[in-house]
């Protein structure tokens, strides 16, 4: 079955950049979503259609897209920002949907 | 104000059966495609399936752990999204989730146990 990879975890000082990358051989054909999850709170969309930031999104969050691997870039990073993030993107017939395992950001 | 709000979890002896529902406002329903997305405890998302609306033909898909045992359905008179979820597994345990994509509900959750 199709996967998006992410590394599980990623540390990063306030006012710095955090990159998270997700990979997946069919990202070139397929748009890739990223979403924000707090603990116990239900996700947000961040990023959709690789680069689009939805209304209301800071913009320090960016998304971008090179091959078989998509970016979400926070600029800036704040201790608010401390979450997990998840990419989400399809299959290539695009019939099933796959998220990514998830990237725990800290700020240190 | 776009509001999800999941409802039908609880608890279930495996084999058994649960309908979650997913009662929807402030957006277009019947142009929306609609999916479920789980969590299980301490884990990461997973997709479980959608549909999509009814000029599309209200296809639905599924993932594989949960394809032949799981039906999503819709009733746009009622703007209502479900989830009937049939011979239940402990490893269906989760907190289920509706949305949109750009919209989520706070989850109504499922516990699978004898």
């Amino acid at each position: 079955s199709y996967e998006l990879t992410q590394p599980p975890s990623l540390s990063v000082s306030p006012g710095q950049t955090a990159r998270i990358t997700c990979s997946g051989d069919a990202l070139p054909k397929q748009y890739a979503y990223w979403y924000q999850q707090k603990p116990g709170q239900a996700p947000v969309l961040m990023i959709q259609k690789d680069s689009e930031r939805p209304s209301g999104i800071s913009e320090r969050f960016s998304g971008s897209s090179s091959g078989t691997t998509v970016t979400l870039t926070i600029s800036g990073v704040q201790a608010e920002d401390e979450a997990d993030y998840y990419c989400q993107s399809a299959d290539h017939t695009g019939d099933s949907v796959v998220f990514g395992g998830g990237t725990k950001l800290t700020v240190l | 104000e776009v509001q999800l709000v999941e409802s039908g979890g609880g608890l279930v002896k495996p084999g058994g059966s649960l309908r979650l529902s997913c009662a929807t406002s402030g957006f277009t329903f019947d142009t929306a495609w609609l999916s479920w997305i789980r969590q299980a405890p301490g884990k990461g998302l997973e997709w479980v399936g959608r549909i999509n609306d009814k000029t599309e033909g209200e296809i639905t898909d599924y993932a594989a752990p949960v394809r032949g045992r799981f039906t999503i359905s819709r009733d746009d008179s009622k703007n209502t999204l479900y989830l009937q979820m049939n011979n239940l597994k402990t490893e269906d345990t989760a907190l289920y989730y509706c949305t949109t994509g750009s919209h989520w509900g706070r989850g109504t959750r499922v516990t699978v146990s004898s």
